[in-house]
């Protein structure tokens, strides 16, 4: 079954720092570039960031340049994306999804920046 | 620039049709698009890819009441025989620098 897991959400201050994790399976996560969504509450979904298949070209919406970071992991068929300095306007539910047009969207992480 | 536009919002009544449109931005119409279904509360859901020919494959379960078509620059979404649980928003989306999603239509059921 194809499947994708993110984790590492939840509550942080204002200039705080999270790091997501999006876990893979059921596909060769190896072949495909992967991307980070966002969608914040009661909004429509945006993209974030992505990174090319073997980790060596990134690229990042203009806000959050500079402070996110998307990284890869094949051998564990793992994504990540850290999260520094941190705003209220990237309270968010962020998704992961490959770069294919049959996205197998999980169910999310949501992080909230608050004080 | 690639750019997906949609209506904000839609109404039909149950077992009614109903048809969303998605607008690709000037010098975009062979662009292919994926539409995602969202039900509230819940994550995105992918339903189908739509070419610009209107062939389009569905994802796997997707009922025969969902289906695609194409003209010039304009990717079509249909469903008919409207059931309560097709109240969700709607989103196209295709690939460019990044995944481009258009801002998503809302569906009421009436």
């Amino acid at each position: 079954e194809v499947q994708l897991v993110e984790s590492g959400g939840g509550l942080v201050q204002p200039g705080g720092s999270l790091r997501l994790s999006c876990a893979a399976s059921g596909f060769t996560f190896s072949s495909y570039s992967m991307h980070w969504v966002r969608q914040v509450p009661g909004k429509g979904l945006v993209w974030v960031s992505g990174i090319n298949s073997d980790g060596s070209s990134t690229n990042y919406a203009d806000s959050v340049k500079g402070r996110f970071t998307i990284s890869r992991d094949n051998a564990k068929n793992t994504m990540y994306m850290q999260m520094n300095s941190l705003r209220a306007e990237d309270t968010a539910v962020y998704y992961c999804a490959p770069q294919r047009w049959e996205v197998p969207w999980g169910q999310g992480t949501l992080v909230t920046v608050s004080s | 620039q690639l750019v997906l536009t949609q209506s904000p919002s839609a109404s039909a009544s149950l077992g009614a049709s109903v048809k969303f449109t998605c607008t690709l931005s000037s010098g975009h119409s062979s662009y292919a698009i994926a539409w995602h279904q969202q039900q509230p509360e819940k994550g995105p859901r992918y339903l189908m890819k739509l070419n610009s020919d209107g062939s389009h494959s569905k994802g796997d379960g997707i009922p025969d009441r969902f289906s695609g078509s194409s003209s010039g620059a304009e990717r079509y979404l249909t469903i008919s025989s409207l059931q309560s649980e097709d109240e969700a928003d709607y989103y196209c989306q295709t690939w460019g620098t990044g995944a481009v999603f258009g801002g998503g239509t809302k569906l009421t059921v009436l």
